[in-house]
């Protein structure tokens, strides 16, 4: 089994729908992370939580919104979706410390707005 | 402000050939640097790591190498093999922050 899920993999939505990704994770880390991957651009990161009461904003929050509900748990929301938000979006985790600080991925959530 | 730059969007290379990927990035504060791997439909997967203090990191075909006056770090893959098509991301964690930062990505692809 995967120790990193992500559902949808793939969804197709509306300008204007809200729509939520959701993660969770069987590697016991308290780290979570949400990026968007486009062409040219990269891995950008969306929010990331290092444990159940901590939340913080990466370098491109506007537009999302996200939910720890538990450690194993971590969901991205899109209030209101955008065409310039279709993208592939991942999740990853971690754990803490002062290492090498290795992220492991899920596998990925395509998101098409029309 | 991109702090992790990778300037080649592809690569081809012979099978059994060198394959070397490069990233350039800006911040001294950067401690360790990350490759990962990615292929179609599946989520980025670690492949090797290195510590600012080392210039060096080797496991099997792979060898990372870091260059600290030219903020410059190489991944090296050899021999080339045909399951080494993926586009490869290089990250970076800044000591303080605890995150990572990573690079646009190179397209490899190994021709037979």
């Amino acid at each position: 089994d995967a120790d990193v899920t992500q559902t949808p993999r793939n969804r197709i939505t509306k300008t204007g729908k809200r729509i939520m990704l959701e993660c969770s994770q069987t590697k016991g880390h308290d780290r979570m992370y949400w990026y968007r991957q486009d062409p040219g651009l990269g891995l950008r990161l969306i929010y990331y939580s290092f444990d159940v009461k901590d939340i913080n904003k990466g370098e491109i929050s506007d537009g999302y919104s996200v939910s720890r509900q538990a450690q194993a748990k971590f969901s991205l929301s899109l209030e209101s979706a955008i065409p310039n938000q279709t993208a592939l979006y991942f999740c990853a985790t971690s754990e803490p410390g002062t290492g090498i600080g290795e992220q492991f991925f899920g596998p990925g959530t395509r998101l098409t707005v029309l | 402000d991109q702090q992790v730059k990778q300037n080649s969007p592809s690569l081809s290379v012979q099978e059994g050939r060198i394959s070397i990927l490069n990233c350039d990035y800006t911040n001294s504060m950067f401690d360790y640097f990350l490759w990962y791997k990615k292929y179609p439909a599946e989520g980025p997967t670690f492949l090797i790591s290195i510590s600012s203090i080392k210039d060096k990191n080797e496991d099997g075909r792979f060898t990372v190498f870091l260059n600290k006056s030219a903020k410059h770090l190489s991944l090296h893959i050899v021999p080339s093999q045909p399951g080494d098509s993926a586009v490869y991301f290089c990250a970076a964690k800044n000591q303080g922050a605890q995150k990572l930062v990573f690079g646009q990505g190179t397209r490899l692809t190994i021709n037979p």
